[in-house]
């Protein structure tokens, strides 16, 4: 099976700080890779998929880059409503998520 | 507009069975694969289960194989999982995703979720 890592566990921000969220992969997933966004209590939203395509609705803000085993999430300047919890997720085999990564104020 | 409808969940006891189901709306069922994600409480997402938009095509996470089977009625636009040897780590809310294709891809719209609770 595929195991997907995220790095960091939780990271603190300020509002106007550029973020950056790495998921590696245990092999290669192509760019099969999507990113999610999940506030307290509300389903998952899916903010990325393959690897750097912008679901529609999805502030500009937000950025995806990688292939293989190696990705990324940015968000350019953080808003107050970009802190949650944020997966990323393979199905180039399944669909394994990463164990998410808490974005907090700082 | 898309929507998608959990129910079934409930408390059951260790080794009982449950069956989820999920109603979708407002897009063409039978197009889109669908699956089943779950989160047990305070825990992040696991994958369970997908199935292509024919039905043809089914997978499972390790922990649920061969005790879960997913399966779909395209003329009712419902999405099933039926569970067996439930067991305690089963416990999560459980999520009806939509995928962006016919065949198993990021989930572009998810359900409210259906609580399992195995004790």
């Amino acid at each position: 099976d595929i195991q997907m890592t995220q790095s960091p566990s939780t990271l603190s921000a300020s509002v106007g700080d550029r973020v950056t969220i790495t998921c590696r992969a245990s092999q290669s997933v192509s760019r099969w890779l999507a990113w999610y966004q999940q506030k307290p209590g509300k389903a998952p939203n899916l903010l990325i998929y393959k690897a750097s395509t912008l679901e529609s609705g999805v502030p500009s803000r937000f950025s995806g880059s990688g292939s293989g085993t190696e990705f990324t999430l940015t968000i350019s300047s953080l808003q107050p409503d970009d802190f949650a919890t944020y997966y990323c997720q393979q199905y180039s085999t399944y669909g394994t998520f990463g164990q998410g990564t808490k974005v907090e104020i700082k | 507009e898309v929507q998608l409808l959990e129910s079934g969940g409930g408390l059951v006891q260790p080794g009982g069975s449950l069956r989820l189901s999920c109603a979708g709306s407002g897009f063409i069922f039978s197009n889109y694969a669908m699956t089943w994600v779950r989160q047990a409480p305070g825990k992040g997402l696991e994958w369970v289960s997908g199935i292509s938009g024919s039905g043809d095509i089914r997978h499972y996470a390790d922990s649920v194989k061969g005790r879960f089977t997913i399966s779909r009625d395209n003329s009712k636009k419902t999405l099933y999982l039926e569970m067996n040897s439930l067991r305690a780590e089963d416990t999560a809310l459980y999520y009806c995703t939509k995928t962006r294709d016919i065949v198993i891809v990021a989930s572009d719209y998810w359900g409210q979720g259906a609580r399992v609770t195995v004790s």
